[in-house]
């Protein structure tokens, strides 16, 4: 099992719709999760961090954790060409003090 | 304020040599960190600089190594260039460190020929 998994996708959407971004993690102990956008040629940006339980929110961006499953999602409403890129999840496994990045997922906004 | 620089920004080299890459991150952050980015493999941890010591390291083989100045900038080298060394390598500062929130460099595309 790895330690952070991704579905690669592409995931499609329409403009408008909600994509929904989903990724495990191996180890209950962590703590620390991270949302980064990486558009073709560039480097990866940090969108969200969430450490709680729960939804955290940030303009069109919901972050949901659920530690007791293990995993995180990213929720993109009212989505954009703009938003089409690779979303990547970072998790800061237990006792490890870095990041384990998923392989990431593409997400295609078509109008 | 400004973000993470990293030169050069493409490089090419021979199969055997050397090569040094080079970051300044953002103003106030005393940790940088260096990753590997290729399709294969995603995006793979390095080593962790703080306040010039290292202070985590990724499972790679020692021909990767870096340093830190007092200014909290870094450098990464990689002797005895591999092919398989081709990659995107990536630079992040954090305020924090390698576990907390990492702000990225454009990065260096090393191509191994």
């Amino acid at each position: 099992q790895k330690e952070v998994e991704q579905n690669s996708g592409p995931l499609s959407v329409p403009e408008g719709a909600i994509a929904s971004l989903n990724c495990t993690y191996s180890d209950r102990g962590s703590q620390s999760f991270f949302w980064y956008r990486q558009y073709s040629g560039k480097s990866p940006e940090l969108i969200m961090s969430i450490y709680s339980n729960g939804d955290k929110e940030d303009g069109r961006f919901t972050a949901q954790l659920n530690k007791a499953s293990q995993y995180v999602s990213l929720l993109i409403r009212d989505s954009q060409p703009s938003d089409s890129a690779t979303y990547l999840c970072a998790v800061n496994l237990y006792n490890t003090d870095k990041l384990i990045f998923g392989t990431g997922t593409r997400l295609q906004v078509f109008p | 304020k400004a973000g993470v620089t990293q030169t050069p920004r493409y490089l090419i080299k021979t199969r055997g040599q050397q090569v040094t890459l080079s970051c300044s991150p953002i103003s106030g952050h005393r940790s940088v960190s260096w990753y590997q980015q290729t399709p294969g493999q995603g995006l793979q941890f390095l080593f962790e600089y703080f306040s010039e010591t290292q202070r985590n390291k990724g499972n790679f083989p020692g021909r990767f190594s870096g340093r830190q100045f007092s200014n909290s900038r870094s450098e990464m080298n990689v002797s005895t260039l591999e092919l398989g060394d081709s990659a995107l390598y990536l630079c992040a500062s954090s305020p924090l460190g390698s576990g907390y929130e990492q702000y990225f460099g454009p990065g260096t595309r090393l191509t191994v020929t």
